[in-house]
């Protein structure tokens, strides 16, 4: 069965180094999310792709965070510097993108900023 | 009630009973509804749909009822089971707008 791929599937990082996460959506998947999830909170989404452009990324904090999709393929999702606050679960979904469809999640990526 | 950080509202019933998970969104121009679970570690899996044409919608041992009018969605497990233990949260969006997720229940079946 097809499913979107994440790595790492945990991250420890000290704060103000740089991490980054990578995400593999479904074949031919047009639509890739990156959302944080804060223990006992609902998804938050970061950053919408649209094959390789970005589509919303207003809740993105530009002055720490990044996120391209050059190929309109994979995903990569940095922060630098890394803030005690970002410690949280990032997931990553894709759609077939012809809007009102479901979004597929990946495991996430639990990162832990010390 | 409302959640607060780690505080989430949790409803706890026996194994073999119905369950009912309520959502109240807040888009009046939303027309797609998810409902996804969510097991500890894991991401949200999807469970049933229903798009904003429908009131109604039924799957497998699992039925969505959307009302419009007070723009409250609501999820059924019928028979529930151990392994339906999880965060249930349901999500809305409008035309291809943004997918957004409301606050999460937890669910606790005992056996």
């Amino acid at each position: 069965e097809a499913e979107v791929a994440q790595s790492p599937r945990y991250k420890i990082t000290e704060k103000s180094q740089a991490v980054a996460f990578w995400c593999d959506p479904i074949s031919g998947h047009a639509t890739l999310y990156w959302y944080r999830q804060i223990l006992g909170q609902g998804p938050e989404l970061l950053v919408q792709f649209q094959d390789e452009s970005v589509v919303d990324d207003s809740q993105l904090p530009k002055d720490r965070f990044s996120a391209e999709r050059l190929k309109g393929v994979d995903s990569t999702l940095k922060i630098q510097p890394a803030e005690l606050g970002d410690s949280a679960m990032y997931l990553c979904a894709s759609s077939q993108g012809r809007g009102r469809d479901e979004a597929f999640f990946g495991q996430g990526t639990r990162l832990t900023v010390v | 009630g409302e959640s607060v950080g780690l505080h989430l509202p949790t409803l706890s019933v026996q194994e073999g009973d119905n369950s009912i998970i309520n959502c109240a969104y807040s888009n009046s121009a939303s027309d797609y509804f998810i409902w996804y679970k969510q097991e500890s570690g894991k991401g949200p899996q999807f469970i049933i749909d229903i798009r904003s044409n429908m009131d109604k919608r039924q799957g497998q041992r699992v039925t969505v009822l959307l009302n419009k009018t007070v723009k409250h969605l609501s999820l059924q497990i019928a028979a529930t089971q151990p392994g339906d233990s999880a965060v249930y949260f349901c999500a809305e969006n409008q035309g291809y707008s943004t997918l957004t997720f409301g606050k999460g229940t937890m669910l606790l079946v005992s056996p």
